[in-house]
């Protein structure tokens, strides 16, 4: 298996960008999680889903942020417009959890490195 | 909510010799406790966890693991250090159940440098 999926690996923007994050996770996972991590703040988790469903998005920082997952094998974390304070890396990651209560390990992709200038 | 505190943000050890990285956490209900490993420039690899039963759990590179509930503790362990096990490493907590059971929240990260 590939496992997780991340592209791209680097994003730099100019402030005021639109920047969309892609993940696929692993081939029959149910559950999907964009985390972010920075020095200050530490991993943040910012969104799940459970098949397909955003089931907790209280750690989206603002509505400048929105996630989607359209199928199983994608989704996508944008941020518009994009401000200097986002510069973070954002990691995916999928578990199988058939439910939103399941408490299978998740497994982390490699991460963008996000820089917005 | 739940919580979790990694007390020592670097662990230095020589190689060879054991090494310990502590966590303790904080959640209602039963915990379900996770170690992940973070090398340079790369995602978390997951290690270790504990759900239920023994409480020393082996993982992966030769790690083990003590789930002690009357400390709330869950500290990692490994008899001998390798200079490759330099990393950072994070501990993770889930209630396990409820709408939240999948919602791992980490610790701060323990920065470990194991020297030859």
């Amino acid at each position: 298996d590939a496992g997780v999926i991340q592209s791209p690996r680097h994003e730099v923007t100019e402030m005021g960008q639109e920047v969309t994050l892609r993940c696929k996770p692993i081939s029959g996972h149910n559950s999907l999680f964009w985390y972010r991590q920075t020095m200050m703040r530490g991993l943040e988790l910012l969104i799940y889903f459970n098949n397909n469903v955003p089931i907790d998005d209280s750690g989206m920082p603002e509505d400048r942020f929105s996630a989607k997952m359209p199928n199983a094998s994608f989704s996508t974390l944008k941020i518009q417009p994009s401000e200097p304070r986002d510069s973070a890396v954002y990691f995916c990651a999928s578990s199988l959890a058939r439910t939103s209560g399941g408490t299978d390990t998740q497994y982390f992709g490699p991460g963008t490195r996000l820089t917005v200038l | 909510a739940q919580s979790v505190a990694q007390p020592e943000d670097q662990v230095n050890v020589a190689e060879g010799n054991p090494l310990t990285v502590k966590c303790t956490y904080s959640v209602s209900g039963n915990p379900y406790l996770f170690w992940y490993v973070q090398y340079p420039n790369r995602g978390l690899q997951f290690l270790l966890k504990y759900i239920t039963g023994d409480n020393l759990v082996k993982g992966s590179y030769g790690f083990e693991a003590e789930f002690n509930k009357s400390q709330t503790s869950f500290h990692l362990k490994k008899p001998s250090a390798l200079v490759s096990d330099s990393a950072l490493y994070f501990c993770a907590v889930t209630p396990g159940q409820g709408a939240a059971g999948n919602k791992l929240t980490f610790g701060g990260g323990t920065r470990v440098l194991v020297k030859p």
